[in-house]
């Protein structure tokens, strides 16, 4: 499995996008890239994937680039509730384990 | 639809003793991950069962283990605990781990070991 790279922490205001950025230079041709994000205490949470197109749904966009060995969560208005460990990861296409890094602590503030 | 559930919360245990941990997947998945989270280590991959069968397993010690039943509840066991031991133990289920299902966690069971 790639291993992935996020900076160890972000802040974004409320209402404005945050933009986490991800590095998997290498990355392989069959594996997908993942976001989950824990709140304290809880369990992570699946916010997206994809493969090599962008990707949208009620949570977030990803963006990855075009050779595929960087990508990028968007949350498009941050809000309190958004303040989490933000996990980007690289999984195989036959699914199994999720190997996860160290993650990016997101605080959002008022 | 109830979400993963594992119990319990929180488990006091001494060192030497053994312990196990429940989890119920969402109805329907039939398989169960397990995964150890420490503030030093982070979010580690313990072991995968899909249908009664381990499929996966991390880089852990036989003490350890895991069971999957046939109405796909799991149960994992550690035996002589260790202080190290003290950690969130997440459970994670999915429909079918060979395909690329997102993973639903519980909230898991906070273990400290005295």
């Amino acid at each position: 499995d790639a291993k992935t790279t996020q900076p160890p922490s972000m802040d974004c205001a409320e209402g404005r996008a945050a933009n986490l950025p991800c590095n998997h230079s290498t990355i392989s041709g069959n594996e997908y890239v993942y976001w989950y994000r824990q709140i304290h205490s809880q369990g992570p949470q699946y916010i997206i994937h994809g493969l090599k197109n962008n990707e949208t749904n009620e949570m977030a966009s990803l963006i990855i680039t075009e050779d595929r060995k960087s990508s990028t969560l968007i949350l498009p208005h941050a809000t309190l509730r958004d303040t989490a460990v933000y996990y980007c990861i690289v999984r195989a296409n036959q699914g199994g384990k999720l190997i996860f890094g160290q993650g990016t602590e997101l605080s959002v503030k008022p | 639809k109830a979400g993963v559930t594992q119990t319990p919360r929180y488990l006091i245990k001494t060192r030497g003793q053994q312990v196990t941990l429940s989890c119920s997947p969402i109805s329907g998945h039939r398989s169960v991950s397990w995964y150890q989270q420490t503030p030093g280590q982070g979010l580690q991959f313990l072991f995968e069962y899909f249908s009664e069968t381990q499929r996966n397993k991390g880089n852990f010690p036989g003490r350890f283990s895991g069971r999957q039943f046939s109405n796909s509840r799991s149960e994992m066991n550690v035996s002589t605990l260790e202080l190290g031991d003290s950690a969130l133990y997440l459970c994670a289920s999915s429909i079918d781990p060979t395909t690329n299902e997102k993973l639903f966690f519980g909230s898991g069971t906070q273990l400290s070991v005295l």
